[in-house]
């Protein structure tokens, strides 16, 4: 079975810095998804950024950038210019590329603080 | 509306009552999730359902008890729940992976069940 992890309960960054938060995961299938999802205080779970395990490029969107390891099954996410509202909870999650196949396995999650 | 939204919010209720939690999304999605959230813990997924049928149940309990009537609408029933019960229940939905999406689930706002 899949197994996600991420081994920073908690991390902060000051506003405007660099912060990465780290996720490794472990499975024998060579055709994923991963995905960070964001879970500010308000609790709505809102997806960050995706990436492709077949895509060789790292994903971006816009300050969320990922660094995907195939090899060593790291994914983890960097955040620039880093903002108040980014302060939330963040999961990282993996699911199979088997067709048909819909289940996300979530790690616990990062809690980020961002100091202003 | 937009997405997926969640009814009630909140919810206390005692351990002989019975109540249920509705979810529904706006996304046109053919594939809608219960997930259970405690603190400390992994979400966990509960419930699949997938064009409207159910083709995942994770070892729940029986006095949790899914509905998917349609596509865009997704109940769970509860009845004589314990105090561990006690968590976050996010509703979800996705696009069917077969379908040619990459399957990324949206969130609802989750209701917050207390069981006393």
């Amino acid at each position: 079975a899949q197994t996600v992890t991420q081994s920073q309960p908690e991390m902060s960054v000051q506003e405007a810095e660099t912060v990465t938060l780290s996720c490794t995961y472990d499975t024998s299938e060579s055709d994923y998804y991963l995905f960070w999802y964001k879970q500010p205080p308000s609790r709505q779970m809102i997806l960050v950024i995706r990436q492709e395990a077949y895509k060789q490029q790292n994903a971006t969107e816009n300050r969320f950038s990922v660094n995907f390891q195939k090899a060593a099954k790291s994914f983890s996410l960097k955040i620039s210019d880093s903002q108040l509202g980014d302060a939330a909870m963040y999961f990282c999650a993996y699911r199979s590329g088997w067709g048909g196949s819909e289940k996300l396995v979530f790690g616990k999650g990062t809690k980020l603080t961002v100091n202003p | 509306e937009t997405g997926v939204t969640q009814t009630p919010r909140h919810l206390v209720m005692g351990m002989t009552n019975k109540k249920s939690l509705k979810c529904e999304q706006h996304l046109g999605h053919n594939a809608m999730y219960w997930y259970k959230q405690s603190a400390k813990k992994p979400l966990e997924l509960m419930f699949v359902y997938s064009l409207e049928e159910r083709v995942e149940n994770n070892s729940v309990p029986s006095r949790f008890s899914p509905e998917c009537p349609n596509s865009s609408h997704l109940f769970l029933h509860l009845h004589t729940l314990q105090p561990e019960d006690s968590a976050l229940y996010l509703c979800a939905s996705s696009q069917d992976p077969t379908s040619g999406s990459i399957g990324e689930q949206f969130f609802g706002p989750g209701t917050r069940l207390t069981v006393l």
